[in-house]
Formats: C-alpha cells, sequence, structure tokens
C-alpha cells in the first residue's frame, strides 16, 4: 500500500540556524506533494508544494527538493526562529479522488 | 486564517453518545474532505464529497460514523454511540483541483 514515512520524530536546532527535515514516500505515482505545518491545537497549515514534475522549488525561506530515483522529500527552513517550532508532515497526493496521505511527522524544536 | 470554519473546536462527551461536527468550507470549493488525527500522527482520510455527493469513504468511517453535506455547502460528521477509542482531532479540508488542501482548526473529542 502507499505511505508516506518521516526519518527523524524530533529535530532540535538553535534559532538562526538552517533546519532540515527528511520524507520518505513509497507510491511512485504520486504526482503532487505538500508540506505542512501545525502548531498545537491548530489544523494543518500550508508551507510550500512541489509537483513530481519539478526537482525544487523555493518558497520564503523554505525549500521543498524532490528525489524521485530515491522517493524522498525534503523540507529545508533557512535561519529558523522559534516561531517555526511546530510539527512537520508530508503529504502526497493519491491519484483519483486525490485525498491526501500524511507521514507521522516530524517535531522541529528552536531554541532561541 | 484558511476560510475553512469548523464547529465545536472542543467537545467531551460520555461513552455511549451521539456527536455531531459541522464544518463550513469556502463557499466557493466543491471538494470537501473530512479527515481524522490521532496525538502524534499524521491525519487520516475518512470522506470526500464532491458537491453533495459523497464518493469516497475510508474503511476507518464504521457504521458508526456518517457524513453528510446536504445542497454542497456545509457538512457535518456524526459519530453514534461514541467510544473512547473516537477520541481525537477531526479535520475537515477544501481542495480546489489539483492545489492544496485548506484545513479548518479542527474539532478536538475526547470521549470519557
Amino acid at each position: 500500500g502507499e505511505s508516506v514515512g518521516l526519518h527523524l520524530p524530533t529535530l532540535s536546532v538553535q534559532e538562526g540556524d538552517n533546519s532540515i527535515i527528511n520524507c520518505a514516500y513509497s507510491n511512485s505515482a504520486s504526482d503532487y506533494f505538500i508540506w505542512y505545518k501545525q502548531e498545537s491545537g491548530k489544523g494543518p497549515q500550508f508551507i510550500i508544494d512541489i509537483r513530481s514534475n519539478m526537482d525544487k522549488r523555493q518558497g520564503q525561506r523554505v525549500t521543498v527538493l524532490l528525489n524521485k530515483t530515491v522517493k524522498h522529500l525534503s523540507l529545508q527552513i533557512a535561519a529558523t526562529q522559534p516561531g517555526d517550532s511546530a510539527v512537520y508532515f508530508c503529504a502526497e497526493r493519491g491519484t483519483g479522488f486525490q485525498k491526501l496521505v500524511f507521514g507521522t511527522g516530524t517535531r522541529l524544536l528552536v531554541s532561541p | 486564517d484558511t476560510g475553512v470554519s469548523q464547529d465545536p473546536r472542543h467537545k467531551i462527551t460520555k461513552r455511549g453518545q451521539n456527536v455531531t461536527f459541522r464544518c463550513d468550507p469556502i463557499s466557493e470549493h466543491n471538494r470537501l474532505y473530512w479527515y481524522r488525527q490521532t496525538l502524534g500522527q499524521g491525519p487520516e482520510f475518512l470522506t470526500y464529497f464532491q458537491n453533495e455527493a459523497q464518493l469516497e469513504k475510508s474503511r476507518l468511517l464504521s457504521d458508526r460514523f456518517s457524513a453528510e453535506r446536504p445542497k454542497g455547502s456545509f457538512s457535518t460528521l456524526e459519530i453514534q454511540r461514541t467510544e473512547q477509542g473516537d477520541s481525537a482531532m477531526y479535520l475537515c479540508a477544501c481542495q480546489p483541483l489539483n492545489t492544496e488542501a485548506f484545513f479548518g482548526q479542527g474539532t478536538r473529542l475526547t470521549v470519557v
């Protein structure tokens, strides 16, 4: 079956450092991937997405890299800030009705 | 604020009681999804509506669960005879075609 997973359950960094959160997926047919940020007690918040025909996409302080060969996705956050502390999920969009398949999440802790 | 509203934000109920949650999506989005999220896990797909038609249901949606979307606008998710295992965050999301999903803040259900 399809699945999306993360390598690191918790990542602790110092303010100003760059953060990298990794994700592996198993459905090679997936064509769209999304990173979400979720703060405690809130719904997932969209960060950045990437389509399968791209290798890299940049946003404001965030970059997503997609390696289809090894089915790996990563989120890079530049100059991490305390406000970036949250749980980060990668998700892949399935075919058909396009439901999202989420991994278990990585908690990012940013120390001042 | 994604524009997706969920009510209530929190619900505590006794085991065996029925509960109903409501989702008011972004008006122009006709694709609506319900997800369930337990602590430390990513959201899991429950069901999908396109307009008023319920087109897909997960195996997670037992007979005690029912979802409706009359007139293709707001949606309700009802759980009958609640069990402690139903305790979770219930998330509603709208997803325009070929873009990311916009999530509401969720309803946190606690069954005691």
